[in-house]
């Protein structure tokens, strides 16, 4: 089945580039998502990447697609302290499932002052 | 405003009992689901709904319980069967399959078991 997954924890200062990498198996996937999620809230979409693509950029945010190593990762340019928050990567199946999306564990993003 | 909204945000839970957490959305999306956070797991999905009358069991469904009554409403019921339900439970909304189908989500109810 689908596996999506994080490292935990992130520690940047402010200011630095911060780079949070996910890796999923299902080389079927159609898109993949970033999601970020503030304490004691829901999930807020902040990008996301169809397959067919190697990377995407949007203001701060760049994403980088490696389909051969099924690796994706999220950069963040000039992190401040509002970034901080947890991360989620996401990656919806081939056109047919009804499942939707599958997450990984999310990467908590802190950034220090 | 559209969006998705869970209540309550904050619930508590005897041993033994039942309790519905409600979800509903108008943003006319077809699908919906249910996920539990637990910290550092991620999301797990409870149950899903792609059209009313009709839901899926997804990989934790066990001790819980949903309907889909109405194309806005998707209330899940945590049983006494649920051994550990203490979590925060996300709900979860998208057009359907088709294109990249951004999932919307509310803002959570945390549920504690005393």
């Amino acid at each position: 089945g689908e596996d999506v997954e994080q490292s935990l924890f992130l520690s940047v200062r402010e200011g630095d580039s911060s780079v949070i990498n996910c890796t999923y198996t299902d080389s079927s996937s159609t898109y993949l998502y970033w999601y970020k999620q503030e304490p004691g809230a829901g999930l807020q979409l902040l990008t996301y990447i169809f397959s067919n693509m190697d990377m995407k950029q949007d203001q701060r945010l760049t994403v980088l697609l490696n389909k051969k190593d099924k690796h994706l990762s999220l950069r963040i340019a000039d992190t401040q302290t509002g970034d901080s928050a947890i991360y989620f990567c996401a990656e919806k199946p081939r056109s047919g499932s009804a499942r939707q999306l599958t997450f990984g564990s999310g990467t908590q993003l802190t950034v220090l002052p | 405003d559209g969006g998705i909204t869970q209540s309550p945000k904050y619930l508590f839970r005897k041993e033994g009992q039942n309790v519905t957490l409600s979800c509903e959305q108008n943003l006319n999306h077809d699908a919906m689901y249910w996920y539990r956070q637990d910290p550092g797991q991620g999301l797990r999905l409870i149950y899903y709904s792609q059209i009313v009358n009709d839901f899926q069991k997804g990989d934790i469904a066990e001790g819980y319980s949903v309907s889909r009554e109405k194309k806005e409403s998707f209330p899940l019921t945590v049983t006494s069967a649920q051994k550990n339900p203490t979590a925060f439970y996300l709900c979860a909304s998208s057009i359907g399959e088709q294109g990249s189908t951004e999932a919307f989500f509310g803002q959570g109810t945390r549920l504690t078991v005393v």
